[in-house]
């Protein structure tokens, strides 16, 4: 399976501390993104980062990838409560433009 | 703009019943995907189309799973006969990319359909 894994399953913080979590993947990828999923719902895009780039920002988030561990990390500074959801990772195939979902971190921001 | 539709929001069958879910993706999206999201897990893909051509269905479950777009545009996914394990939440999602750009993008999904077999 191509399907990634987030790590830590679950975590727990405070308002305005900063998040981390990271994914870890089996393949060769074009691009990895993160996605977020709040309970119930569908998910929504955050941010992508292609191959070629090593970190990215947007907002209060940054990502960073590194191709030769095949990982990533996602991180979120400032928390708010809002923020409480479960995050995911997702690879592409290098062809065909399949998107292979980790198991998610779930999120936990205590106001 | 309108985003991805599904549905039905919600659906309890018995184990053997059948199924089917509805989706209408974001206009213009030559491409559609289901996925299958077991409670806890990640979402795991079943099929991707483009257009109204299957680009990859080799994690769907041929013998009970079945899924058409037949326009190109709205699809459905069929499950006959339910099993308890299929008991999840299938997503359907859209993008604007194409099979085998050298481009990418983001995908676009739906609130889901939640199934509970019983």
């Amino acid at each position: 399976s191509q399907q990634g894994e987030e790590d830590p399953q679950a975590l727990s913080i405070q308002e305005g501390e900063n998040a981390t979590m990271n994914c870890s993947y089996k393949t060769s990828i074009n691009n990895l993104q993160w996605y977020r999923q709040n309970s119930g719902r569908g998910l929504v895009h955050l941010i992508l980062i292609r191959s070629n780039e090593r970190e990215k920002h947007s907002g209060r988030l940054r990502v960073t990838l590194d191709t030769s561990k095949k990982s990533s990390s996602l991180l979120i500074t400032a928390s708010r409560a809002a923020d409480t959801a479960s995050y995911f990772c997702a690879t592409d195939a290098r062809t065909g433009n399949q998107f292979y979902f980790g198991t998610g971190t779930s999120l936990t921001v205590i106001p | 703009e309108a985003g991805v539709a599904q549905s039905p929001r919600y659906k309890i069958i018995e184990k053997r019943q059948s199924v089917a879910f509805w989706c209408n993706p974001i206009s213009g999206h030559a491409t559609l995907y289901w996925y299958q999201q077991i409670l806890g897990q990640g979402p795991k893909l079943l099929i991707q189309f483009q257009n109204n051509g299957v680009v990859d269905d080799s994690q769907l479950p041929k013998d009970r799973f079945s899924a058409e777009r037949l326009k190109g545009v709205d699809s459905t996914l069929k499950i006959q006969p339910a099993k308890l394990e299929d008991s999840a939440v299938y997503l359907c999602a859209s993008s604007l990319i194409l099979a085998g750009a050298s481009n990418t993008g983001e995908l676009f999904f739906g609130e889901g359909s939640r199934l509970t077999v019983l």
